[in-house]
């Protein structure tokens, strides 16, 4: 079975300020990473994907995340927010091989403040 | 352009009525799933299908039931017996295999009085 754990359900952040949203998962096969983001009363919005190759995958809007297998992490950055992105955050998963389900985690709720 | 489609964004319905939330995909996938959304508690899965005339329960499909008669459709019924039924829910599809994201819809909001 796979998990998705984000440790922070809500994250303020000065307009202009880095941010960085954790995401931690734990699985028993290979997995490929993916970060949505979800806006009021919306669906939900690919940011990016790590599917192989480099461990810094970038994405829309200005984000970028970092695989790290031996941590089981695959946290979200963006180095300067912007109003715009006051939004939910969610971090997911799907497992190699065969027919699998996507996983996600439980979001986390960024703020920016002016 | 090809996409999923909920419908209707918003409805409303009286305590003990069934109701069926609309989710059609244009996208050839094979896989589709429905999740609940109540604040705080992320998404959690209702059903999933990953081939038609077949689909397994999630985590919470108690009070809820599905059909996967086309490959384009999979609607969502929410019984009577579905004891919180207010929330959002969001309809999503993907490609059996693993190397492609889920496609959201933009979503049902449901509101039980």
């Amino acid at each position: 079975a796979q998990s998705v754990t984000q440790l922070d359900s809500q994250v303020p952040v000065f307009e202009e300020a880095p941010v960085e949203l954790r995401c931690n998962y734990s699985s028993s096969v290979s997995v490929y990473l993916f970060w949505y983001v979800q806006y009021p009363n919306q669906g939900l919005q690919l940011l990016l994907k790590y599917l192989s190759g480099s461990t810094l995958v970038k994405g829309i809007n200005g984000f970028e995340a970092e695989f790290n297998k031996s941590q089981t992490s695959f946290h979200l950055r963006k180095p300067s927010v912007h109003i715009s992105d006051t939004a939910e955050y969610f971090c997911a998963l799907r497992a190699k091989g065969g027919y699998q389900k996507v996983t996600f985690g439980t979001g986390t709720k960024l703020q920016v403040i002016p | 352009d090809g996409g999923i489609t909920q419908s209707p964004k918003y409805l409303f319905r009286k305590e003990g009525q069934n109701v069926t939330l609309s989710c059609e995909q244009n996208l050839n996938h094979d896989a589709m799933y429905w999740y609940r959304q109540d604040p705080g508690q992320g998404l959690r899965l209702i059903y999933y299908s990953q081939i038609v005339n077949d689909f397994q329960k999630g985590d919470i499909a108690e009070g809820y039931s599905v059909s996967r008669e086309k490959k384009e459709s999979f609607p969502l019924t929410v019984t009577s017996a579905q004891k919180n039924p207010t929330a959002f829910y969001l309809c999503a599809s993907s490609t059996r295999t693993g190397n492609t994201e889920a496609f959201f819809g933009q979503g049902t909001r449901l509101t039980v009085v």
